[in-house]
């Protein structure tokens, strides 16, 4: 069984588009996270959300928004998709936020056109 | 400069040399994480420390708190290593560039 699944894994679009990325865990985890990684392979931490606190990173456009239907989904949002949004998005998740080890979906390979 | 910085940027390594990864953080932290990204991909969680120092297999973290320092040791390297590692300060959302090792055979 997979912990943190992502779908899909490619996505392909147009400029202007808006699509979603979905994300599960089934580790009964409170706490889940979206990271993108760019082409130069740097990974940066999107958002940390629970059931209590979302946390953003300022540098993130607010073309980009988590939503969380329930503690085992978190799934990203993007509105009118920008050729600079193509990358690798990972979805993670841990206990709690601070103290305890992150488990990574397989990520989705989003190509913006 | 940035809040969390990792020397070597690229190491590359003979199978069985012993491997140091260096990070420095200049903020207060709860824990700092240490990740493995394959060749592949994928990415996986190698520690979570705040003190002291810790074991898995071949690969041993340590953690200075009063230096702000940690260092990522691998012992015996393997060409099954290569991968980039990032150490990270999740809850303050900060990661380091990572470290891509390679070991040869």
């Amino acid at each position: 069984d997979t912990a943190v699944s992502q779908t899909p894994k490619y996505l392909v679009t147009q400029m202007g588009n808006d699509k979603s990325i979905k994300c599960e865990q089934n580790l009964g985890h409170d706490t889940m996270y979206w990271y993108k990684q760019d082409s130069k392979k740097f990974l940066k931490i999107m958002f940390s959300y629970n059931n209590k606190e979302l946390i953003i990173n300022e540098t993130v456009p607010n073309r980009f928004s988590p939503k969380s239907p329930d503690k085992a989904h978190l799934n990203l949002h993007i509105n009118s998709l920008e050729l600079g949004d193509s990358a690798v998005y990972f979805c993670a998740s841990s206990q709690d936020p601070e103290l305890s080890e992150q488990f990574f979906g397989p990520g989705t390979r989003l190509t913006v056109l | 400069k940035n809040e969390v910085e990792q020397s070597p940027q690229n190491l590359t390594a003979q199978e069985g040399e012993f491997i140091t990864i260096n990070c420095s953080y200049s903020v207060g932290i709860s824990a700092l994480h240490w990740l493995q990204q394959h060749p592949g991909g994928g990415i996986v969680s190698l520690f979570m420390l705040s003190s002291g120092k810790k074991k898995h297999g071949r690969l041993i973290a340590t953690i200075n708190i009063q230096e702000k320092h940690s260092s990522l040791h691998i012992t015996a390297s393997h060409p099954r290593d290569s991968a980039v590692y990032i150490c990270a300060v999740i809850d303050k959302l900060i990661f380091g560039t990572g470290t891509r090792l390679q070991v040869f055979p």
